[in-house]
């Protein structure tokens, strides 16, 4: 089956770091992949789209500046956390869906747990 | 997406079946049906989607009212491995994304 695989799984680091999280469709295509967070006890919120070869789409209130979103190709695309701060700390996960049909299943990735000291 | 409305949590008795409700009264003609499970500390998984009929997979089976203004997740043989936060979201025929909403916390109990 379709798989999504998201790296690193847990990153620790200081205040002011930029952390980068990739996260790559293994078997199949992906024009489009999506970016979410996840704060303890809450539901996912999505901040972006990431479009292979153009602009990500930021959801309303999600800085694009301070989350950078690359999506350099249909299997992978990144999301960088620029000059993280402790309330950064958070659960991100990316997902991805099949490029056939509109109708399919997206893919998640296993969540990066970001936290920042 | 039209929204969804799901009880914040239920419990199950291991090895008994367990139906979990979800209401969408705005649903419109285009829009599917979709259910998703988050266990503690991954990713969310897909479970199933339907659009008028029942459906059946290897997971679970997908009840739709006749007017599709709810449907039911319907897990036919609890385990402790089902323990998890439960969502229904419903996407148009074009649509992309997934808005989540609260979810229903599946409890099994031993």
């Amino acid at each position: 089956g379709a798989v999504v695989s998201q790296h690193p799984s847990r990153v620790i680091c200081k205040s002011g770091t930029s952390v980068k999280i990739e996260c790559r469709s293994l078997d199949f295509q992906a024009t489009t992949m999506f970016w979410y967070r996840q704060f303890p006890k809450q539901s996912l919120m999505l901040m972006a789209t990431s479009n292979e070869g153009s602009k990500a789409t930021y959801e309303q209130g999600v800085e694009k500046d301070k989350f950078l979103i690359n999506h350099a190709s249909l299997t992978l695309s990144t999301l960088t956390v620029t000059s993280a701060h402790p309330e950064d700390s958070s659960f991100y996960i990316c997902s991805a869906r099949e490029m056939r049909g509109s109708n399919q299943p997206q893919h998640f990735g296993d969540g990066t747990r970001l936290s920042i000291l | 997406d039209a929204k969804t409305t799901q009880p914040n949590s239920m419990e199950s008795n291991e090895e008994e079946p367990v139906h979990l409700p979800c209401n969408h009264s705005t649903i419109s003609g285009t829009d599917y049906i979709h259910w998703y499970r988050q266990l503690p500390s991954q990713g969310p998984e897909y479970v199933i989607h339907g659009l008028t009929s029942n459906v059946n997979n290897r997971m679970a089976s997908l009840a739709i009212a006749e007017d599709r203004k709810s449907s039911t997740l319907i897990l036919h043989r609890a385990t402790l491995r089902d323990a998890a936060v439960y969502y229904c979201i419903l996407i148009e025929n074009a649509g992309n994304m997934l808005t989540f909403g609260g979810g229903t916390r599946l409890m099994v109990k031993p």
